[in-house]
């Protein structure tokens, strides 16, 4: 039962680094999205995809990329890291009018 | 404008009483889903009901139940019975006909023995 699987789950990275973080569901969905929550602000939207092939911005995308080229991969790119960007990180994935399915996150440091 | 809104940062209630958590939302579509999830001081999200903005009936799960006024576009949750690993940050979140989902800023509960 692996649902939704996030890698890394912990990472620190210098200012002006890149990196990707991992997502991989194996439920078929072809909702996946990518979260980010600060304290105090709960969850907010960077970028989504309603199907391979397919990804647009959600509330908070600047500093961020996704590719779509599966359905079960949904990676989210961070070029040049910068401190705003520490922050625990979500994917989720859900079928059409379903619920939200999550991984267990990722904690990336910025410093 | 904040589409989910969480007016409560922290709540306290004694073991075995219920409590309410409040959420109102906006927005302008007639199709959406209201959602509730848990999440813990592990950080995992943890689904509790849900709600859909055609439904007559409040959603009720075990111990949850969703008061929901459309008019007041207000989506409470009402957990019964607290107990002591109901503590947790208890988030509202919307589903929009895009399928995009939006959240509150959480809410803090700590049920007290």
């Amino acid at each position: 039962n692996a649902g939704v699987t996030q890698t890394p789950k912990f990472r620190i990275l210098k200012i002006g680094q890149s990196m990707t973080l991992q997502c991989a569901q194996d439920m078929n969905h072809n909702y996946m999205y990518w979260y980010r929550q600060d304290p105090g602000m709960g969850l907010k939207l960077i970028y989504y995809s309603v199907g391979a092939g397919i990804t647009d911005k959600g509330e908070v995308p600047n500093g961020y990329n996704v590719s779509r080229s599966t359905t079960e991969d949904f990676p989210l790119r961070l070029e040049l890291a910068a401190p705003s960007q520490t922050s625990v990180y979500f994917c989720a994935s859900s079928y059409y009018r379903g619920e939200l399915f999550f991984g267990e996150g990722s904690r990336l440091t910025v410093l | 404008a904040q589409k989910i809104t969480q007016t409560q940062p922290g709540m306290f209630v004694q073991e075995k009483e219920a409590v309410t958590l409040d959420c109102t939302y906006d927005t302008s579509d007639q199709s959406y889903g209201l959602f509730w999830y848990k999440q813990p001081s592990s950080g995992e999200m943890i689904f509790l009901i849900y709600q859909g903005s055609y439904d007559e009936q409040n959603a009720t799960e075990g111990r949850y139940s969703l008061n929901f006024q459309k008019a007041r576009k207000s989506a409470n949750l009402v957990i019964s019975a607290s107990q002591l690993g109901d503590s947790a940050m208890y988030f509202c979140a919307m589903r929009e006909p895009g399928n995009q989902f939006y959240f509150g800023t959480g809410t803090s509960l700590t049920v007290i023995p």
